[in-house]
């Protein structure tokens, strides 16, 4: 039993390169999320879903893309990447049926935009 | 508008006495608040929860508190231990299972 998955786990991109941060779950959860991790920010959502086809903004969406084509996979797209998107990502995935357990997160993407 | 607050970003204890995180709250929607536990270079892991309609959970060491009317929560770790050191977040939801966490308490236990 993998949990959730996130590759790649380092990566460097140059100012306006686009990449997919890849997220994969294998305990048929409903709800999955994306949060960047900043110094002194905490966790901050970016995007989550909550079920296959659904997705919405959270606190910090802009330069962001998600889509839900199915129930395993979450990927994250930066369009046009900043150095501001220089953060740590994690996925992030839950049962509605479990809510006292929250989410079960992947060991993050360290991402660097210079 | 941080609807989670962790005032307090760092915290050092010695070993084997109590721990106290701190959490504060605006939303009075939430209904789940929830602590999680985070190591250098690795994800958070889920530690100890609570629901709305009760006051105090208790997981081996590890005890939360809800204070409703304070808007307030707290982490008890008794005792501490070296491998308690890591950073805390405090985090809520209410019903949509979205999680809304706070900005951390780094924790420190020496010897």
């Amino acid at each position: 039993n993998a949990g959730v998955t996130q590759t790649p786990k380092f990566q460097v991109l140059k100012t306006g390169q686009s990449m997919t941060l890849q997220c994969a779950q294998d305990m048929n959860h409903e709800y999955m999320s994306w949060y960047r991790q900043d110094p002194g920010m905490g966790l901050r959502l970016i995007h989550y879903s909550v079920g296959a086809g659904i997705t919405d903004q959270g606190e910090v969406p802009n330069g962001y893309n998600v889509s839900r084509s199915t129930t395993e996979d979450f990927p994250l797209r930066l369009l046009s990447a900043a150095p501001s998107q220089t953060s740590v990502y994690f996925c992030a995935s839950s049962s509605p049926l479990d809510r006292a357990r929250g989410y079960t997160f992947g060991s993050g993407t360290r991402l660097t935009v210079v | 508008d941080q609807q989670v607050k962790q005032n307090s970003p760092s915290l050092s204890v010695q070993e084997g006495r109590i721990s106290i995180l701190n959490c504060d709250y605006t939303n009075s929607m939430f209904d789940y608040f929830l602590w999680y536990k985070k190591y250098p270079a690795e994800g958070p892991t889920f530690l100890i929860s609570i629901s709305s309609i009760k006051d105090k959970n208790e997981d081996g060491r590890f005890t939360v508190f809800l204070n409703k009317s304070a808007k307030h929560l707290s982490l008890h770790i008794v005792p501490s231990q070296p491998g308690d050191s890591a950073v805390y977040f405090c985090a809520a939801s209410a019903f949509t299972d979205k999680l809304i966490f706070g900005t951390g308490t780094r924790l420190q236990v020496f010897p």
